[in-house]
């Protein structure tokens, strides 16, 4: 069983619908949540973290962590074309991030 | 500009001729990683470093070299290249209780 899954997509939706994007994983030790985003021929950039269970919001970007269940979410809502990407998972247990586990990324479009 | 630059961008290369990916990071980061991507696989860590001089394995760290001498330098170096190397190769950097901050990537292709 792989660290952190993600289901690949890909993800097609109409502009203006709220996404869900979702991760698993196996190690019940993550403490802190990260999700990333990374569009064509570029590198990831950080939209969201978190630390341990409870939701965090910053503009349209939600994100979700129960760890009960070892399960995270990113929620976008009123979805833009630009929002068209894919959206990496990542974890890691410590406070410094020498160590990152990340999820192989959910593509997704957003139509106009 | 706070960045993380990495050179070259592209390289076509053969099996067995030594190589160096340069990375640089202009913020004062105390933590460097390389990374691959691959598809389904996602981005896996190569190397890191917690500091200069201060180098450990990641997940994936066969066939590959690190140094840092510099606080702001972090190159990679694949002393025998060979086909299942090729792929996409990401820098970041991360003060010690920072995100990591990705460079643009490094698209590499062994012959």
């Amino acid at each position: 069983q792989k660290e952190v899954e993600q289901d690949p997509g890909p993800l097609s939706v109409p502009e203006g619908a709220i996404v869900s994007l979702n991760c698993t994983y196996s190690n019940s030790a993550f403490q802190y949540f990260m999700w990333y985003r990374q569009y064509s021929r570029k590198g990831p950039e950080l939209l969201m973290y978190t630390y341990s269970s409870g939701n965090k919001e910053d503009g349209r970007f939600t994100a979700q962590v129960d760890k009960s269940s070892k399960y995270i979410s990113l929620f976008i809502r009123d979805s833009q074309p630009s929002d068209s990407a894919t959206y990496l998972c990542a974890m890691n247990w410590k406070t410094s991030y020498d160590k990152v586990i990340f999820g192989p990324g959910t593509s997704l479009s957003v139509i106009p | 500009e706070a960045q993380v630059t990495q050179n070259p961008r592209y390289l076509i290369t053969v099996t067995g001729k030594k190589l160096t990916v340069t990375c640089s990071q202009n913020m004062n980061h105390e933590y460097m990683s390389w990374y691959r991507q691959d598809p389904g696989l996602g981005l896996r860590q190569i190397y890191y470093s917690m500091n200069v001089e201060v180098t450990d394995k990641g997940d994936v760290p066969e066939g590959y070299k690190v140094s840092r001498k510099e606080k702001r330098n972090f190159p990679l170096i694949l002393e025998s290249p060979s086909p299942n190397q090729t792929s996409l190769y990401f820098c970041a950097s991360s003060p010690r209780y920072g995100r990591p901050f990705f460079g643009p990537g490094t698209r590499l292709t062994v012959l």
